[in-house]
């Protein structure tokens, strides 16, 4: 069975400084991993998704995320926040058949 | 072009209660998947529904159950509705491979508020 661990619960940090939300996942076979965000009271949006070949991964609004097989994680990063990037980061995992098993979650608040 | 939508947004309903939930997918896409996401935690998948019939499902009663019609949307039903049901509803929707790869696309929600 797989399973997501999202170490972080809350993360705060300041506007234009750096963040990393970190996930880690286990599996017994390979899986494809996403990070999902979700605004308040909005659905959830995928920002990027792992699927094979490089192991960075990246979102059109500066996000990146890096697969490490050797410690089954997939963490999230981007080098400068804004305002706009307040929101709940999702990780997620599937192995087959589009069965999605996300973790619990990382509040992201980012203040001025 | 019209992403997935849900209906109703909210929803109030007494215990013992039943309710039905529905979802239209996006356009080009054939598959639907449920998923229940209590207050503070994750999304959890309930089922797929996969041309008109259940291809997976997760560790709900049978209490929940769904039907996908042959323009690919689909409904949730759960019958006797208990104060643990109260949650947001999310319908993704996807293309029909199997693979796991394929991104899903989320609707709003439909948040259901069991008294």
């Amino acid at each position: 069975a797989q399973s997501v661990t999202q170490l972080d619960s809350q993360v705060p940090v300041f506007e234009e400084a750096p963040v990393e939300l970190r996930c880690n996942y286990s599996s017994s076979v390979s899986v494809y991993l996403f990070w999902y965000v979700q605004y308040p009271n909005q659905g959830l949006q995928l920002l990027l998704k792992y699927l094979s070949g490089s192991t960075l991964v990246e979102s059109i609004n500066g996000f990146e995320a890096e697969f490490n097989k050797s410690q089954t994680s997939f963490h999230l990063r981007k080098p400068s926040v804004h305002i706009s990037d307040t929101a709940e980061y999702f990780c997620a995992v599937s192995e087959s058949w589009g069965k999605l098993q996300f973790g619990a979650g990382t509040q992201v608040v980012v203040t001025p | 072009d019209a992403g997935v939508t849900q209906s109703p947004t909210h929803l109030i309903k007494t215990r013992g209660q039943q309710v039905t939930l529905r979802c239209s997918p996006k356009s080009g896409h054939d598959t639907v998947s449920w998923y229940q996401q209590a207050l503070g935690q994750g999304p959890q998948f309930i089922f797929q529904y996969y041309e008109e019939e259940e291809r997976q499902r997760g560790n709900f009663p049978d209490r929940f159950s769904g039907h996908q019609f042959p323009n690919y949307s689909s409904e949730l039903n759960v019958n006797a509705l208990l104060l643990g049901d109260s949650a947001l509803y999310l319908c993704a929707s996807s293309s029909g491979t199997t693979n796991g790869a394929d991104t899903q696309y989320f609707g709003p929600g439909t948040r259901l508020t069991v008294l």
